[in-house]
């Protein structure tokens, strides 16, 4: 079984900041079937990522994503307070049990 | 635009089974073109996915919790459900509902349900 690792746990900007938010697999995989999802306070998770790169509808272009073999990235070019959330990434395209990685929190100082 | 609501009760006795259902909207879950899974979240901590499945019936669970889980669809509502028997409170948490593709490279989850907690204490 593959173990996604995501680092940092926490990571704490400043507005206009770059956020670079990684995402680790224990073994390389064939396929760039990743996936980000932002997690903001009281909220359900929402699509923010698929096939490691490609921003889901609505989406600002201040997020994106990129990565493949064992290293996957989201980055976020400027941070804003909105972003405050914590994102997890979801590697999918092998038979289930799915598994998300354990999550990054992004505060904004 | 499909939504999907999660809805059931928000307290449940410890040993009790658990019981929800997703309404699904905006789209018909006879399509077949996709899997209805339940994933859920204790306070605080990650996501975990429960199981899935497809509007033929056809199931898959996680094996941590497949002893105790059953997910079922009835088509004619649009809707479908997750038993999960002799709860305990380590089973405290927001449960989703979400949408994945059939085809294995168009598997993440969108849509998501709003979530709704559910409660195991006595």
């Amino acid at each position: 079984e593959i173990v996604w690792t995501q680092s940092p746990g926490t990571l704490s900007l400043s507005p206009g900041d770059r956020a670079t938010l990684s995402c680790r697999a224990s073994q390389s995989v064939s396929s760039s079937y990743l996936a980000w999802y932002q997690q903001k306070p009281g909220q359900a998770p929402r699509l923010l990522i698929s096939g490691a790169s490609t921003r889901a509808t609505g989406i600002s272009d201040r997020f994106s994503g990129g990565g493949s073999g064992t290293d996957f990235t989201l980055t976020i070019s400027e941070v804003e307070p909105e972003d405050i959330a914590v994102y997890y990434c979801q590697h999918y395209g092998s038979s289930p049990p799915y598994t998300f990685g354990q999550g990054t929190k992004l505060e904004i100082k | 635009q499909v939504q999907l609501q999660e809805s059931g009760p928000g307290l449940v006795k410890p040993s009790q089974t658990l019981s929800l259902t997703c309404t699904v909207s905006g789209g018909s879950i006879s399509s077949g073109s996709y899997y209805w899974s339940w994933i859920r979240q204790p306070a605080g901590k990650g996501l975990e996915w429960i199981g899935r499945i497809h509007s033929s019936g056809s199931t898959n669970y996680n094996p941590s919790l497949k002893s105790r889980v059953t997910i079922s669809v009835d088509t004619s509502k649009n809707q479908f459900s997750l038993k999960l028997s002799s709860v305990t409170a380590a089973d405290t948490a927001v449960y989703y509902c979400a949408r994945t593709d059939v085809m294995p490279d168009l598997a993440w989850f969108d849509p998501w349900g709003q979530g709704t907690l559910v409660t195991v204490s006595s």
